[in-house]
């Protein structure tokens, strides 16, 4: 079965770091680009960065620059996002998601999402 | 950055009802563009790739067409099923994949 589970989400004060995990399974992880997407409680879809199968190419949205860091570990069937200097409005539902085909492919499977809350 | 809009932003239908949410581009994305569906409490789903392709397993009730500034998702036949939030997504600006602002399809 095609699986991605998140974890690593919980309550942090602001200014401290966090780190989420993303483990892949049923499919050929080094194959595809991989994304984290958040869900503000209520609210719409946010892109929130992107890598690809080599790590050769990752992006952020404007919103997590500087703070965030994506990686990959393709041995580990693994997906990671280095969240630091939290802010309140990085509260969210966090989603990792597999890219269908190349750079631009559409998010064809999603993990069910950690919930990281910023609060002091 | 490219921005998305999409309309209307609440729609109350029926079943059986033939639905259209439409999804507009800042600027021209050509066909890469996404639809997703989203219940409560669960993940987003995709529905349509490259803007008129049907994910695998996605009932033929859905269809999406449209290329440059302007898409639609069409739902033919509204079932009691389908009653979610819908989300466009433009994938043209690699690696900056926004998302629209969602559409809430309601039970009239």
């Amino acid at each position: 079965e095609v699986q991605l589970v998140e974890s690593g989400g919980g309550l942090v004060q602001p200014g401290r770091s966090l780190r989420l995990s993303c483990a892949a399974s049923g499919f050929t992880f080094d194959d595809y680009a991989m994304h984290w997407v958040r869900q503000a409680p209520g609210k719409g879809l946010e892109w929130v960065s992107g890598i690809s199968w080599n790590s050769g190419s990752i992006g952020y949205a404007d919103s997590v620059k500087g703070r965030f860091t994506i990686s990959r570990d393709n041995a580990k069937n693994s997906l990671y996002l280095q969240m630091n200097s939290l802010r309140a409005e990085d509260t969210a539902l966090y989603y990792c998601a597999k890219a269908r085909d190349g750079l631009q492919g559409a998010f064809d499977i999603w993990g069910q999402g950690t919930m990281v809350t910023v609060s002091s | 950055d490219i921005q998305l809009t999409q309309s209307p932003s609440f729609l109350s239908a029926s079943v059986g009802d033939r639905v259209t949410i439409t999804c507009r581009a800042s600027q021209g994305i050509s066909s890469y563009l996404a639809w997703y569906q989203q219940k409560p409490g669960k993940a987003p789903k995709l529905l349509i790739y490259a803007a008129s392709t049907l994910q695998s397993g996605v009932p033929s009730r859905f269809s999406g067409s449209g290329s440059g500034t302007e898409f639609t998702l069409t739902i033919s036949s509204l079932q009691p099923e389908d009653f979610a939030t819908y989300y466009c997504q433009q994938l043209n600006s690699y690696p900056l994949f926004t998302f629209g602002p969602g559409t809430k399809v309601d039970i009239k």
